[in-house]
């Protein structure tokens, strides 16, 4: 089945243990993503990837890394989180090539709540 | 800078009425725009985008530049339209710096 797994689902932490957020996608999708949800604020973009090798900063870096050594996969690593990390995140994935229709259709991960205490 | 307003937080309607959830973006450019839905233990997934000019679920949305609106509307809301509905907004040909609204829940009732 064609879809985005995100691990864990959900995650209890400390202020400033380390953590990652792993991503994958099974669809040869070159672009991949990275949001956050909070109350209010919607989805706002905190990194992305265009492929392999290549990524950039949304709208809210602070605090987040990301690598994507391989094209299906993007995890999300806080080096020290903090409480204001506490949110959903969601990955996503879409195709930059292809039929019109096709491509910029963004698929998303079932979502990682995280809390940091 | 883009940015994706939904000035509604909730749309509460009965079984039945027209639905229109409003989706007013600012852009310099040419958007692409979308409605993604999230239902209730689902994943966010995309509803239509205005490229396509499709009706999906019976939802239609028209992109009208001079107003810079994407709204979304339904003549006849259905209890299995209840669900969290994001517009979001993309540069054309693009989905690298796709922006979301806040959303807007739509909850229909009996």
């Amino acid at each position: 089945e064609a879809q985005v797994t995100q691990n864990p689902r959900y995650l209890i932490t400390v202020t400033g243990k380390k953590l990652t957020v792993t991503c994958s996608q099974n669809m040869n999708h070159e672009y991949m993503s990275w949001y956050r949800q909070d109350p209010g604020l919607g989805l706002r973009q905190i990194y992305y990837s265009m492929n392999v090798e290549v990524t950039d900063k949304g709208d809210v870096p602070e605090g987040y890394k990301v690598s994507r050594k391989e094209k299906r996969n993007f995890p999300l690593i806080l080096e020290s989180p903090s409480p204001n990390q506490t949110s959903l995140y969601f990955c996503a994935s879409s195709l930059l090539t292809g039929p019109p229709l096709a491509k910029n259709i963004q698929y998303f991960g079932a979502g990682t709540r995280l809390s940091v205490l | 800078a883009q940015r994706v307003t939904q000035p509604e937080k909730l749309l509460s309607v009965f079984k039945g009425a027209p639905v229109e959830l409003k989706c007013n973006y600012s852009y310099s450019g040419s958007p692409e725009l979308f409605w993604y839905v999230q239902y209730s233990r689902q994943r966010l997934q995309l509803l239509l985008r205005h490229i396509s000019r499709e009706s999906i679920k019976g939802f239609t949305a028209d992109l009208n530049k001079g107003e810079t609106s994407f709204h979304l509307k339904k003549p006849f809301a259905q209890e299995e339209d209840s669900a969290m509905y994001y517009c979001a907004l993309s540069p054309t040909g693009t989905a690298s710096k796709l922006t979301f609204g806040t959303g807007t829940r739509l909850q229909v009732t009996l």
